[in-house]
């Protein structure tokens, strides 16, 4: 029972333009959203976080937006640029009950130069 | 110590060795956790502790699987009797604060085990 997807297992995109990572969600005690960024050989680390009383939070080329009614939350990245070819996680918790994330399956995302 | 730190890295092991990971995390961070990641897939929360209190176990797969943080800091997760389908990477994490959601958590690199 996948209650994080991400359906895009890839991502290609031209530097400068922009990206657009997408994530679907089934448990409606999640509350709580993030991102994470993996490079190889490394740790996923954090990137940008939303609560589900907002609807978009922005972070410099990042805005992450949540759609509650249709479960859905997307990552926006513009401009892309090669450095951010990476996997992108999506994962969530409910706010009440500690940190537990449960992720989805990351997207591999490639920016050409 | 600046990041979550995790020994060792890489570990090849036979067919019902027990083995020990260890998670030395952030200076200070009350929360710790244990995750499995397989290859293609997302982490997959296993356990974590609030101080030395283990606070949900629910993910560990089974009773081969343990944990423990007994002072509050340094965690290590045991796999007794291993199996070839425990092969994946064990990412440890840390976050600061220990109540409640909306917090951030920060990872490992991560122990490979392989079990042959």
């Amino acid at each position: 029972d996948q209650q994080v997807k991400q359906n895009s297992p890839s991502l290609s995109v031209q530097e400068g333009r922009i990206s657009i990572l997408n994530c679907d969600y089934t448990n409606s005690m999640f509350d709580y959203f993030l991102w994470y960024k993996k490079y190889p050989a490394e740790g996923p680390t954090f990137l940008i976080s939303i609560s589900s009383i907002k609807d978009k939070n922005e972070d410099g080329r990042f805005t992450v937006f949540l759609n509650k009614s249709a479960k859905h939350l997307s990552l926006h990245i513009v401009p892309s640029q090669p450095g951010d070819s990476a996997v992108y996680f999506c994962a969530a918790s409910p706010l009440l009950g500690g940190s537990r994330l449960t992720f989805g399956e990351g997207t591999q995302l490639t920016v050409n130069p | 110590g600046a990041g979550v730190s995790q020994s060792p890295r890489y570990k090849v092991t036979k067919r019902g060795q027990d083995v020990a990971l260890r998670c030395d995390p952030i200076s200070g961070h009350v929360s710790l956790y244990w995750y499995r990641q397989a290859l293609g897939q997302g982490p997959e929360f296993l356990t974590y502790f609030n101080y030395e209190a283990q606070q949900d176990k629910s993910g560990l797969p089974n009773d081969r699987f343990s944990a423990e943080r007994p002072e509050g800091s340094i965690s290590t997760l045991t796999i007794q009797r291993t199996e070839q389908r425990d092969s994946a990477m064990y990412r440890c994490a840390s976050s600061p604060t220990g109540t409640g959601g909306g917090n951030t958590i920060y990872f490992g690199e991560g122990s490979w085990l392989t079990v042959v």
